[in-house]
């Protein structure tokens, strides 16, 4: 089986840096992404790491580290648009499973 | 902007009666799923096609819930009897194509159900 675990909650303030975790214990892996989500509105598509190390894509990073199943996704520059909830997931290439979602207030 | 589209958007509906909801991928996608989403919680994956083949339904309810992709295109998810824990959201989602060279998946606006 799969399972993740991610933070349920973070807070902090615009203008700064925020850092989300995610560790899971899957039998096979082949990558982990992550999706954002607002609140009444569908997951999108942020990032995808397959292989260790730091991916940047503007304001937001993801990092892989496969030997120790973990990653995080790091937020830069806080804006009041990026509260919402953020998911890893992990695909096995069989199997797509979404971590439990970190719910990201960003306060003026 | 190619989308995924739903329907309905939302659904009310009395415990024991049937519903049935509808996705239409991203043209081309070969790759579609059916998530179910509680409130406060991620995604579950409920059924995967690539193409009209069913990939994985292990968490698909089999006594109650079934789904189509016929023509390898579009998708029907039907529940039938409706229970009050089915109450949720069911997005849908379509990718390029499934395995190891990741495709993004890209999620249509989902429908409500709410069983009474």
């Amino acid at each position: 089986g799969q399972s993740l675990e991610q933070p349920s909650e973070v807070t902090a303030v615009e203008g700064a840096i925020v850092q989300i975790n995610c560790t899971y214990q899957t039998s096979g892996f082949y990558g982990l992404s992550w999706y954002q989500q607002h609140d009444g509105g569908a997951p999108t598509f942020l990032s995808y790491n397959a292989l260790d190390g730091l991916e940047e894509t503007g304001r937001f990073s993801s990092f892989l580290s496969r030997s120790d199943s973990y990653g995080y996704l790091l937020l830069q520059e806080l804006q009041m648009k990026d509260s919402a909830s953020y998911f890893c997931a992990v695909s096995d290439g069989q199997n797509f499973v979404f971590g439990p979602g970190t719910r990201l207030s960003v306060l003026p | 902007e190619a989308e995924v589209a739903q329907s309905p958007r939302y659904k009310i509906t009395e415990k024991s009666q049937a519903v049935a909801f509808w996705c239409d991928p991203i043209s081309g996608h070969a790759t579609l799923y059916w998530y179910r989403q509680i409130l406060g919680q991620g995604p579950e994956l409920l059924v995967q096609f690539q193409d009209e083949s069913v990939v994985d339904d292990s968490q698909l309810p089999k006594d109650r819930f079934s789904a189509e992709r016929l023509k390898g295109v579009d998708s029907t998810l039907k529940i039938q009897p409706a229970e009050l824990g089915d109450s949720a959201m069911y997005l849908c989602a379509s990718s390029l194509e499934f395995g190891q060279d990741y495709n993004e998946q890209f999620f249509g606006p989902g429908t409500r159900l709410t069983v009474l």
